[in-house]
């Protein structure tokens, strides 16, 4: 069973489009997080949930908007793709603690390529 | 910016040598977390080690943590060409759920 994943892996479209990506956990924790890594592997955090309550929220523009159904999904919508927004995206969860108390466990990416 | 700073960018040896790579942080820590990366894949959690432990091990894994130098080592022994792979450190903010990650060293294990 997968512990964290995300849909789709591969995503391919056109500067000016919207899209989404999907995340779902199946480890029973409170908080999730959307990473994005770029070309030059370097990860970065955009947003946090816990329980489904935004408490990270870093500079990104308001092109990206997360959503929390529930505290075992996480989604993130992209409106307006831009050629800069090409990059690999991750979810991660952790248990209630966060990272002060233990490890995030990570989905496996979505590689979005705008064109 | 980087809490993190990873130090060589990049390594490159061979099977059975080991490998190690550092980590430079800026301010104070609760833990720091080693995670690995396998090329396409998602990064996957190796050691954790609290702010007052100075040396931890996990199997072929050493981890080092001097908190007066705000510095941590990875030390492989024994590698293997499966531990080719990215190698990250990460720390966690004050307030707890905000894991910030190094810039990752590139570790190729040559067969």
């Amino acid at each position: 069973d997968t512990a964290v994943s995300q849909t789709p892996k591969y995503l391919v479209t056109q500067m000016g489009n919207d899209k989404s990506i999907k995340c779902e956990q199946n480890l029973g924790h409170d908080t999730m997080y959307w990473y994005k890594q770029d070309s030059k592997k370097f990860l970065k955090i955009m947003f946090s949930y816990n329980n489904k309550e935004l408490i990270i929220n870093e500079t990104v523009p308001n092109r990206f908007s997360p959503k929390s159904p529930d505290k075992a999904h996480l989604n993130l919508h992209i409106n307006s793709l831009e050629l800069g927004d090409s990059a690999v995206y991750f979810c991660a969860s952790s248990g209630p603690s966060g990272a002060l108390a233990g490890e995030l466990f990570f989905g496996e990416g979505s590689r979005l390529t705008v064109l | 910016s980087q809490q993190g700073e990873e130090d060589p960018q990049a390594l490159s040896i061979q099977e059975g040598e080991n490998a190690t790579m550092n980590c430079s942080y800026k301010t104070s820590i609760n833990n720091l977390q080693w995670y690995r990366q396998n090329s396409g894949r998602g990064l996957v959690h190796l050691i954790l080690i609290r702010s007052n432990e100075r040396e931890k091990h996990s199997g072929r894994l050493r981890v080092t943590l001097d908190t007066s130098k705000k510095s941590s080592s990875l030390l492989i022994t024994a590698s293997r060409a499966a531990d080719t792979a990215s190698y990250f450190c990460a720390t966690p903010e004050a307030a707890g759920n905000k894991l910030t990650f190094g810039g990752g060293t590139r570790v190729l294990v040559k067969p």
